[in-house]
């Protein structure tokens, strides 16, 4: 079974913080994902990496930054935390290939609150 | 540009009905064509995804999706709701030709199977 982890399930944190989520995948994957989910928008791409230290900017990259040091984890930094950044922040990773019809595996979920 | 339409925010249905979740896209190519499932405070999980082939596909938990790709729509179905189904449906697309490794994801539709 694949497994998508994520550091916490719930933070809260205060405008201005520097905030670390991390992500870790146990399948080998190489393309590693970071939405974030809001009612009523859905699941925007933040950020997407397909190989180690590689990394795409995705439709909403503004305020957050990427690390990929290791094939299995994948690191969303919010430089500097504001209110508008509280959501819910999903991780997915994906198997080999350009393709695009491999499947995405989806972490719990970190809803994180911004105060 | 990429796009998916979930028109409908929620749909209701009783428990024992066929149920029709709907999702039309736009891509310039060929899509790869995805549903994932959201249960409360979970993260997403695969149901189905059409790739080629056969335009019914079967998936889990006794989904199944039909490809049109004359009315760009790949709506999700099942023949007799549980009350259990109740729950958060995405639709993806990814253009195939695209060379990126974006989905694009649709802003779900909330499910209500009622007993």
């Amino acid at each position: 079974d694949v497994k998508v982890t994520q550091s916490s399930r719930y933070l809260v944190k205060r405008t201005g913080e520097k905030v670390f989520l991390e992500c870790v995948q146990d399948m080998d994957h190489e393309n590693m994902f970071w939405y974030r989910q809001d009612p009523g928008l859905g699941l925007r791409l933040i950020y997407f990496s397909y190989d180690v230290k590689m990394k795409e900017k995705g439709d909403i990259p503004e305020g957050y930054s990427v690390s990929r040091e290791k094939k299995e984890r994948f690191s969303l930094i919010l430089e500097s935390a504001s209110t508008n950044q509280t959501s819910m922040y999903l991780c997915a990773s994906s198997p080999t290939g350009t393709s695009g019809k491999d499947t995405q595996y989806f972490g719990p979920g970190t809803r994180l609150t911004v105060l | 540009a990429q796009s998916v339409a979930q028109p409908e925010d929620q749909v209701n249905v009783a428990e024992g009905n066929p149920l029709t979740v709907k999702c039309t896209y736009s891509v310039s190519g060929n899509p790869y064509l995805f549903w994932y499932v959201q249960y409360p405070n979970r993260g997403l999980q695969f149901l189905l995804k059409y790739i080629t082939g056969d335009n019914l596909v079967k998936g889990s938990y006794g989904f199944e999706a039909e490809f049109n790709k004359s009315q760009t729509s790949f709506h999700l179905k099942k023949p007799s709701a549980l009350v259990s189904d109740s729950a958060l449906y995405f639709c993806a697309v990814r253009d195939r030709g695209s060379g990126t490794y974006k989905y694009i994801f649709g802003t779900g539709t909330r499910l209500k199977v009622l007993a």
